[in-house]
Parts: structure tokens; C-alpha cells; sequence
């Protein structure tokens, strides 16, 4: 009965792939984001969807893109993967996109090789 | 949009010492406040809130008091133990209640190890 759960935990892959994580929340909530954490712990949004509706598209590079098929999921396609893409990619959702608090998965270590 | 501004780590501390992780934000209005947890090779979980001035957040034996006045929202506990070791986020929303991002922005994280 997780509440965020994405796949797969660790995910090695050489320079150059395309890959996909996938998320999935079975909270209800209306709100998805993706988190990408670097080595040092900093924390910094990348997108939020609200509804299946793309709200918040950081500064991140167009090779990495969302896709919300229902309000319940929100994967995130990356092509021609790079080695500054390795990081800790985290998935969360939350009841509103009001401030409300977020709920985690237990992040996706990513390593590009 | 607001920021959030928390002390660096790493903190190292003995078991049933005084804990603080200090943090300051800045913000239009009043948003709620947030301390989240991060335990090794897990996702964050929300510790406590506080959603208006001088409210009082707590869980697990830590507290933290949003003060308008300083702008601070520093997290203590009376008496830490090995199972406290983790990161620790303070976190706002990036904008007010009623915003358009509703998302919410962390500082960096503070390190928290504690030894028998």
C-alpha cells in the first residue's frame, strides 16, 4: 500500500540512452512533481502537474520530458542521456498545489556512465 | 518568489545532546512552513508544520516555532538519538496560498549524525 512509488530504484545506463522512470501515487491527489537531487543533497523542482496539466517546467533541458497519462502517474522520459544527469530523481504528490505538504517516493539513483 | 535560507551541516552530535537546525525564509505573507526528513536511501517525509505565525509544529520529540518577527523556523529537540541521524530540509511554498506554483522549494539540507 505504498503511497509514491517509481521505478525502477536504480537505473545505470551509458551516455547517449534514452530511458523512463515511472511514478505512480495512490493518494488521490491532484498534484505530481519531479524533484531531481544532485550529490550534495540540494533539492530543486523540475516540473509539477495539476490534473494531467503541465503547471511548473523549470529551467531543465527539453531532453527530459513528462508525461501524465491519468492524475495518478507521472513519468519522466529522458533522451540522450548525459553524465551531469546523474543524480537522484524523486517523484511526490500532493493533495492541492496550494502549499499543501508533498508526499515522496524513495527516488530513482540515476548513473550515466 | 519566497526562499528559504538553513544552516549548513554537517552537524555531529553524542546521543541526549540538544539539537537545532537553524532557518530562515523570506516571503510575501504569510505561508505555511515545513521540516522534512530524509533518512538514508529514502524519500523525504513531511516532520512537522506550522501554518501561521506563532504556531508550534511537532512530532517526535521536535519542535519548531514560526516567528514572524525573525522570520525563522529553527527546528530543536531536547535529546537526540542514533535513529535521528538523517538530512533535514526546511521548506516553504515558492508562492502564497492562492499562487499559481504551489510547489515547494527546500534549503539545502542539514546533516545530522548522532554516536552513541
Amino acid at each position: 500500500d505504498t503511497a509514491v512509488s517509481q521505478t525502477p530504484k536504480y537505473l545505470v545506463t551509458q551516455m547517449g540512452n534514452d530511458k523512463s522512470i515511472k511514478c505512480e501515487q495512490n493518494l488521490g491527489h491532484d498534484t505530481m512533481y519531479w524533484y531531481k537531487q544532485d550529490s550534495k543533497k540540494f533539492l530543486k523542482i523540475m516540473f509539477s502537474y495539476n490534473n494531467k496539466e503541465l503547471i511548473i517546467n523549470e529551467t531543465v533541458p527539453n531532453r527530459f520530458s513528462p508525461k501524465s497519462p491519468d492524475k495518478a502517474h507521472l513519468n519522466l522520459h529522458i533522451n540522450s542521456l548525459e553524465l551531469g544527469d546523474s543524480a537522484v530523481y524523486f517523484c511526490a504528490s500532493s493533495r492541492d498545489r496550494e502549499g499543501s505538504p508533498l508526499h515522496f517516493g524513495n527516488g530513482t539513483r540515476l548513473t550515466v556512465t | 518568489g519566497n526562499s528559504v535560507t538553513q544552516m549548513e551541516g554537517p552537524v555531529t552530535l553524542s546521543e541526549e545532546a540538544f539539537l537545532t537546525i537553524n532557518c530562515t525564509y523570506t516571503a510575501t505573507g504569510y505561508p505555511s512552513l515545513f521540516w522534512y526528513v530524509q533518512y538514508p536511501g529514502e524519500g523525504l517525509q513531511l516532520l512537522l508544520k506550522a501554518t501561521k505565525a506563532d504556531d508550534k509544529g511537532s512530532n517526535k520529540g521536535f519542535e519548531a516555532t514560526y516567528r514572524k518577527e525573525t522570520t525563522s523556523f529553527h527546528l530543536e529537540k531536547g535529546s537526540v538519538q542514533v535513529s535521528d541521524s538523517a538530512v533535514y530540509f526546511c521548506a516553504l511554498p515558492h508562492m502564497n496560498y492562492g499562487g499559481s506554483q504551489g510547489n515547494l522549494i527546500f534549503g539545502k539540507g542539514t546533516k545530522l549524525s548522532v554516536k552513541p
